[in-house]
């Protein structure tokens, strides 16, 4: 059965430090991969996805995540966080096919000291 | 535009009895997915409904769990007989279309607790 495994529960950093969060999955064939983030009060939102092509792909308010097919992960990235970034953090995986229903992780929260 | 929405926001709702959770999709959206999230849980995938039909149920737990869709826009996530084991929030996301590359949009989810 696929999974995601999302290594850490809970980051504290503070503005302007750099934020790397980890996602690995486990499923051998095709996959498409997601990063959804939860403001607090808020809804899941999607903050980026990879289906194809360039392994490292852009989203919103400068986050970033690399695809590394050989070690499946899909680990998140930002230069520098902001106190706004603060929220939960999912990871999430689609097995590629007909159906677009998603496998997420345990989830990251992140806080941000100002 | 109007988002997901789902009713009620907070239901709570002693053991043995029968609840009914409410999403209303975004106008348009034919996909329609239900997760469950368990406190210190990812969502869990549930069931998803393409038009009016349940193109996928594989996530639900068990017979307890029944959902619909009759008319492709409202659905209707019923659980009978609940168990404290089902305190959960609910979530509810649409899309254009089923497939992965439509984004899903999801609503502010159900918080149900069971006594």
């Amino acid at each position: 059965a696929q999974s995601v495994s999302q290594h850490n529960h809970h980051v504290i950093l503070s503005e302007a430090a750099s934020l790397e969060l980890g996602c690995n999955y486990s499923y051998g064939g095709t996959v498409n991969l997601f990063w959804y983030v939860q403001y607090p009060g808020q809804h899941l939102q999607l903050l980026l996805k990879y289906f194809s092509g360039d392994p490292l792909v852009k989203g919103i308010k400068g986050f970033e995540a690399e695809f590394i097919k050989s070690k499946f992960s899909f680990n998140l990235r930002k230069p520098s966080v902001q106190w706004s970034d603060t929220a939960e953090y999912f990871c999430a995986v689609n097995a590629g096919g007909s159906q677009g229903n998603l496998i997420f992780g345990k989830g990251t929260k992140l806080s941000v000291k100002p | 535009g109007a988002g997901v929405s789902q009713t009620p926001s907070n239901k709570v709702t002693e053991k043995g009895k029968y609840v009914e959770l409410r999403c209303d999709p975004i106008s348009g959206h034919t996909a329609l997915y239900w997760y469950r999230q368990s406190l210190g849980q990812g969502p869990e995938f549930l069931i998803y409904f393409q038009g009016t039909g349940a193109a996928d149920d594989s996530g639900l737990p068990n017979d307890r769990f029944f959902a619909v869709r009759p008319e492709g826009s409202v659905s209707t996530l019923k659980i009978q007989r609940t168990e404290r084991g089902d305190s959960a929030v609910y979530l509810c996301a649409s899309s254009l279309a089923g497939t992965a590359d439509y984004e899903q949009y999801f609503g502010p989810g159900t918080r149900l607790t069971v006594t």
